[in-house]
């Protein structure tokens, strides 16, 4: 199956600062890539949807200014989370779509988890 | 906007018996069920998934159903086994270009 990898898996930052979360899809080119953040013992929250050369477009209630996506290329998309607050801590998951004539599916990476003091 | 429910939000069964998630959607234009198990600290992984154009899928233990009129979809699990204990997630969309939309989840425990 196709591979989704992030990094960090894990950061702690102070509040104020900015974090980039970066999600890679390693054997596959994505053109569309989604941003979910997960709550302790809740469901994935769609963030955003992330297409390459584009603009991301947010869910409704998801600031775009705090939670910047960049889709530079088909492989790699970032979040970068700004002037990180502790409701900021959560952990975030990305996945991309691998479209091919044979399959159409999204693969999850495995999840950055955010800690803010 | 699509409303996925989902239940039950806890499972315990004996190993070696059978578990059963069911999901109901809202959204009758939504054609693609996947279903992912996410173990502590991990991401979702698929297990398995069903598009509208299909009633039944099995793949080893693993079984989905779908019921578009009544719009509904489970996940049956067979012979369970030790890891098998996760969290089940059951998901709706669209199509997979298009924003998957999560049920709440079902903590799944194998008593031995």
């Amino acid at each position: 199956g196709a591979v989704v990898s992030q990094h960090p898996s894990w950061v702690i930052c102070k509040s104020g600062t900015s974090v980039k979360i970066e999600c890679r899809s390693l054997d596959f080119q994505a053109t569309t890539m989604f941003w979910y953040r997960q709550f302790p013992k809740q469901s994935l929250m769609l963030m955003a949807t992330s297409n390459e050369g584009s603009k991301a477009t947010y869910e409704q209630g998801v600031e775009k200014d705090k939670f910047l996506i960049n889709h530079a290329s088909l492989t790699l998309s970032t979040l970068t989370v700004t002037s990180a607050h502790p409701e900021d801590s959560s952990f975030y998951i990305c996945s991309a779509r691998w479209y091919t004539s044979d399959t159409d599916t999204q693969y999850f990476g495995p999840g950055t988890r955010l800690t803010v003091l | 906007g699509e409303n996925v429910e989902q239940h039950p939000s806890t499972l315990s069964v004996q190993e070696g018996d059978s578990a059963v998630i069911k999901c109901t959607y809202s959204d009758s234009a939504s054609n693609y069920f996947p279903w992912y198990k996410q173990e502590l600290g991990k991401g979702p992984q698929l297990i398995i998934d069903i598009r509208s154009n299909v009633g039944e899928k099995k793949d080893q233990r693993i079984a989905v159903t779908l019921n578009k009129t009544a719009k509904h979809f489970s996940l049956h699990i067979t012979e369970t086994q030790p890891e098998d204990s996760a969290v089940y997630f059951c998901a709706a969309s669209k199509n997979s270009a298009s924003k998957i939309i999560f049920g709440s989840g079902t903590r799944l425990s194998i008593r031995p």
